[in-house]
């Protein structure tokens, strides 16, 4: 069974304070791993798809990282506007398109 | 623009009553999904569909029922069998077929039980 954990589950920093959110992730084999935002009482909006041990990917001050196990959201110089909770997913190679999904870790930038 | 239109954006089921939540899509997806959430809890799959007129249970389809009838619609069914229905809800679509596997979601609907 796959399984997605992420950590922190709530990240409180001040803007421009950097820091990471973690995803590990246990899957028969890897198709791709894939980073949301989500912003509160909407729908998620896709950030990144990570598909092998190394790949990284940026989109303004986020950086997206991934190993055999986990992969990191690097946050830089956040600003208020990053606050929202932030998902990963995995897919498995084979069977069906369907995504496993963590909890989320909540990210709350302060002025 | 293309995208998914998930209606209403918030809904009240009473006791007993079966309600129906709308997905449509026009970015010519070939899958759909549905998701619930709830706090603490993350995305939870409840049905999918490949394709026209097939569809799959997910890990908590009981008390759930979907169609799929058309390309551009998924509708779900929450029926009087599920009993703690208040959640919210999560449609999405992707197209594999095309080895673009990220999916792209709705604004969700709210379903509250009163």
């Amino acid at each position: 069974e796959d399984q997605v954990t992420q950590s922190p589950e709530a990240l409180r920093l001040q803007e421009g304070e950097s820091s990471s959110l973690n995803c590990s992730y246990t899957v028969s084999g890897l198709r791709g791993l894939f980073w949301y935002r989500q912003d509160p009482g909407k729908g998620p909006e896709f950030l990144f798809t990570l598909y092998s041990a190394g790949e990284e990917k940026e989109k303004e001050r986020l950086k997206a990282t991934l190993t055999k196990k986990e992969s990191f959201l690097h946050i830089t110089a956040p600003k208020p506007e990053d606050s929202a909770t932030y998902l990963c997913a995995v897919q498995a190679v084979g069977g069906y398109s369907t995504l496993t999904f963590g909890k989320g870790t909540m990210l709350l930038v302060s002025p | 623009d293309g995208g998914i239109t998930q209606s209403p954006k918030y809904l009240f089921r009473k006791e007993g009553q079966n309600v129906t939540l709308s997905c449509e899509q026009n970015l010519n997806h070939d899958a759909m999904y549905w998701y619930r959430q709830d706090p603490g809890q993350g995305l939870r799959l409840i049905y999918y569909s490949q394709i026209v007129n097939d569809f799959q249970k997910g890990d908590i389809a009981e008390g759930y029922s979907v169609s799929r009838e058309k390309k551009e619609s998924f509708p779900l069914t929450v029926t009087s069998a599920q009993k703690n229905p208040t959640a919210f809800y999560l449609c999405a679509s992707s197209n594999p077929g095309t080895g673009d596997y990220g999916y792209t979601f709705g604004s969700g609907t709210r379903l509250t039980v009163v």
